[in-house]
């Protein structure tokens, strides 16, 4: 099973700050199928990115992704209000798709 | 517009069976497979097995392998996830999401999750 280890585990930052959250996985993901989700709280999540860089339908473009093997990123470019929350990342391409632990963003 | 729609809280004493559903529908139900996914109390998302209702070919991840079944009833769009005897180790909201490319594929539209309480 691929573990994936996120970091910072918490991010303190104001809006209008930008917001690079990383994802590590323990070994090569087949095809760099990543993904990222956002979680809000009594919320389910809901999709962000996928195939490392894709957005969702409806994701706002200050939202991407890269990276490709083992290292992925998030960047959120300008913190919106409604962006605190926790993201999660996946990979997709070993089965069991794992999640990694999450990052929460906090208003600072 | 794609929707799934789980079934409502649960409380339930330990040794207890519960079987909680996810129905679908704005698309072709028996085309795509849906997945459980477990997340306890304040903690993160864990991948708990995946469905594809056409033919019921299920994957499961080994931590959730012969505790957890996972099924669906092709006539009323519905996928299910099944214990036979509940442990306090169960309490979580379970959330089942769909697959739209394959069995390795991330999830794009998740159900409101289901809070499986287990309580003396």
């Amino acid at each position: 099973e691929i573990v994936l280890t996120q970091s910072p585990g918490t991010l303190s930052l104001s809006p209008g700050e930008r917001a690079t959250l990383s994802c590590r996985a323990s070994q090569s993901v087949t095809s760099n199928y990543f993904a990222w989700y956002q979680q809000k709280p009594g919320q389910a999540p809901r999709l962000l990115i996928y195939g490392v860089s894709s957005r969702a339908t409806g994701i706002p473009e200050r939202f991407s992704g890269s990276g490709s093997g083992t290292d992925l990123t998030l960047t959120i470019t300008r913190l919106e209000p409604e962006d605190f929350a926790v993201y999660y990342c996946q990979q997709y391409g070993s089965s069991p798709g794992t999640f990694g632990q999450g990052t929460k963003v906090e208003i600072k | 517009e794609v929707q799934l729609v789980q079934s409502g809280a649960e409380v339930k004493k330990p040794g207890e069976s519960l079987k909680i559903s996810c129905e679908a529908s704005g698309y072709k139900f028996t085309s795509y497979w849906i997945g459980w996914v477990r997340q306890m109390p304040g903690k993160g998302l864990e991948w708990m097995g995946i469905i594809f209702p056409g033919d019921s070919d299920t994957r499961y991840s080994p931590s959730f392998q012969g505790r957890v079944n996972i099924s669906v009833d092709k006539s009323i769009s519905t996928a299910f996830l099944q214990w036979s005897s509940l442990q306090a180790s169960d309490i979580a909201t379970y959330y089942c999401a769909r697959q739209p490319y394959g069995s390795g594929s991330f999830f794009d539209s998740w159900g409101q999750g289901t809070l499986v309480t287990v309580s003396p």
